[in-house]
């Protein structure tokens, strides 16, 4: 089956260093996200992505945030100057763009993020 | 707001023990409920949904039953496996412009042989 691919698995950053989180979707899909789990938290939504624009964010998903899809491959997810508390497990996912297929999210095994 | 409570964890059992997970939700509508789980060094996994009120999702032994009447959709297994060692978040669906999964905080599964 296709997988949608992040790397690195384990990141540790210094607060106040931007990091960017990369993740490979599933190649014919068209919608794109990412979700956080703060350690012992909920799985919480960030942002959702189409058609190379945000289509929604959570207010999580501040001016620190940002997302882009540079070469038609890549989702990246950064974060300009990291703090403490962003410390979690990110995740990226995607899914097709039309009918049953907007309901299946393919998630990617996530990347740990350690900011110290 | 929309939001998905689960059943505390860690949950262990011995093998072919009798599981259910509980899952409560609170939303608008008529969202779609689903049930993924996350195995060792793995991504999320869709493990089954149901998208209406009292349908049956069923995959790999597992069962929820979406219960409108009590905002539920727990997760049954007659007989578990070692290899059903995982964690298990229950999720619900909103389609508002965008579309986006709300996850309760995930279950934390240990079968024991």
């Amino acid at each position: 089956e296709p997988e949608v691919t992040q790397t690195p698995s384990h990141q540790v950053t210094q607060m106040g260093q931007e990091v960017i989180l990369r993740c490979v979707p599933i190649s014919n899909h068209l919608y794109f996200y990412w979700y956080r789990q703060i350690l012992g938290q909920k799985v919480e939504f960030l942002v959702s992505f189409y058609n190379n624009e945000i289509s929604e964010k959570s207010e999580i998903f501040d001016d620190q945030f940002s997302v882009e899809r540079p070469d038609g491959s890549n989702f990246t997810l950064k974060i300009r100057s990291t703090k403490l508390e962003d410390s979690a497990m990110y995740f990226c996912a995607s899914t097709m763009d039309r009918g049953q297929g907007r309901e299946k999210l393919f998630f990617g095994s996530g990347t740990q993020l350690s900011v110290l | 707001g929309d939001s998905v409570t689960q059943m505390e964890g860690p949950v262990t059992l011995s093998e072919e023990a009798f599981l259910t997970i509980n899952c409560t939700y609170t939303a608008t509508g008529y969202p779609s409920l689903f049930w993924y789980v996350q195995y060792p060094g793995e991504g999320l996994q869709l493990l089954l949904k149901a998208t209406k009120a009292d349908d049956k999702g069923s995959n790999k032994g597992f069962e929820a039953t979406y219960r409108k009447e009590t905002t539920s959709f727990h997760l049954e297994k007659g007989s578990v496996q070692v290899s059903d060692s995982a964690v298990y978040f229950c999720a619900l669906l909103i389609i508002q412009g965008a579309q986006k999964l709300v996850f309760g905080q995930g279950t934390r599964l240990t079968i024991n042989p």
